[in-house]
Order: C-alpha cells, then sequence, then structure tokens
C-alpha cells in the first residue's frame, strides 16, 4: 500500500520560498502523475502542480509563475517550492498520487499547515 | 477554469437516510469526475472516480451517476461515519478544481 509523508518547515516568512518534500513508500515514482494541492478555509481545496514520473510538468495558471516541482527518484521523493509567498498561500499542503485520466487523487499524505508569517 | 458548484452547501440527515449530492460543472466534463469524503483533520479520501466507479474498498452504499455538466453522490442508508463533508473535482481540464463541499451533520 502507497504512503505520502510531507514535511518541510510549518512557518515562511512573506516574501520567502515554501519547500515541501513529499516521501513515498510502498511504490515506485514510475508511472504516475505526482501531485501538490493545498486547502484553505478562504480558497477551498486547491490544485496546485503535478510531475508525471518522466519529468513532464503542469501546474495552475495562478500559481505557474511561482511554481517549481522536482523528482528524487533515488530518494523515492518529490518536492515543491513556491517563491514569493504571502499570507494567501497560508494553508494544509498535501501531496497526492494520480494515474491520470479519468482517476481522481487516490492516495494523499496527511497534510502539513504552512503558515506565511513575519 | 471549469466552475464546480456543489448543492446542498449543508445537510441535515439521520443514520438510515438517503441523502444526495449534487454537482454541477460550468462546462462539459464528460464523466471526469471524482468524488471526496473528508472529515475534520484529515485528508480527502477518494470515494468515486469517472463517475460512476467505486474506490476500492469503499461501501456499495457509496454511488455516483451523471455526465456531462451534471452528477450526483448518492449516500444509502447513512451509517454514523458518513457524517463529513464530501468534494466533487473534475480531472478533465487543467487546473483541476473542486466543489466548495457539502457538510453532512446528524440531524
Amino acid at each position: 500500500q502507497v504512503r505520502l509523508q510531507e514535511s518541510g518547515p510549518g512557518l515562511v516568512k512573506p516574501s520567502e520560498t515554501l519547500s515541501l518534500t513529499c516521501s513515498v513508500s510502498g511504490a515506485s515514482l514510475r508511472n504516475i502523475y505526482w501531485t501538490w494541492l493545498r486547502q484553505s478555509p478562504g480558497r477551498g481545496l486547491e490544485w496546485i502542480a503535478f510531475m508525471y514520473s518522466t519529468g513532464s510538468t503542469d501546474s495552475n495558471p495562478s500559481l505557474k509563475s511561482r511554481v517549481t516541482m522536482s523528482l528524487d527518484t533515488s530518494k523515492n521523493q518529490f518536492s515543491l517550492q513556491l517563491t514569493s509567498v504571502t499570507a494567501a498561500d497560508t494553508a494544509v499542503y498535501y501531496c497526492a498520487r494520480w494515474e491520470g485520466g479519468r482517476h481522481g487523487f487516490d492516495s494523499w499524505g496527511q497534510g502539513t499547515l504552512v503558515t506565511v508569517s513575519s | 477554469d471549469v466552475q464546480l458548484t456543489q448543492s446542498p452547501s449543508s445537510l441535515s440527515a439521520s443514520v438510515g437516510d438517503r441523502v444526495t449530492i449534487t454537482c454541477r460543472a460550468s462546462q462539459n466534463i464528460n464523466i471526469f469526475l471524482n468524488w471526496y469524503q473528508q472529515k475534520p483533520g484529515k485528508a480527502p479520501d477518494l470515494l468515486i472516480f469517472g463517475t460512476p466507479t467505486s474506490q476500492g474498498g469503499v461501501p456499495s452504499r457509496f454511488s455516483g451517476s451523471g455526465s456531462g455538466t451534471d452528477f450526483t453522490l448518492t449516500i444509502d442508508s447513512l451509517q454514523p461515519e458518513d457524517f463529513a463533508t464530501y468534494f466533487c473535482q473534475q480531472s478533465h481540464y487543467v487546473p483541476f478544481t473542486f466543489g466548495q463541499g457539502t457538510r453532512l451533520d446528524i440531524k
């Protein structure tokens, strides 16, 4: 059974870069779209970006200029960087797995709260 | 972006009731519609994908239907563990989008 676990700082200062890592156990990174999402009271659930195991990626146009994803197959991890954060980026961040097509996000990490504040 | 509008936003029901939650898309998304259940402090759990297909391990009392722009999640014979918030999500167009959620409370 695949398990995902987010890690990273819980507090980030405005204008700095949010960096999170998702560790995957129970499965390889192959042939899957690895995904980041977030949830906040004001914005609800929001899809941020995905990266396929080959490295192709896509992201939400509302965040595209600030988002970078990467995969580390040697560590079975993938990562998110979100630059120039503001208070509006305060949210619970989730990593998740998507097989593509008509599938949903079928495995999620437990989520990690990131607060943007000075 | 595809806007997903769920109704109702909240719902009170009793154990044993049958409840229906609807999700309307702002444009045709074929059958690329998924449903999730979320309990407080937890990540969403996938219930239904591709409109009618149940995720493995999901009880048969959960079912999904619809196509195009109008979709429905039905829960037959509510159980105590079903009281939660439910979200629809489309995976047809990037950016993937979610409904605002339907909170299901015990009456």
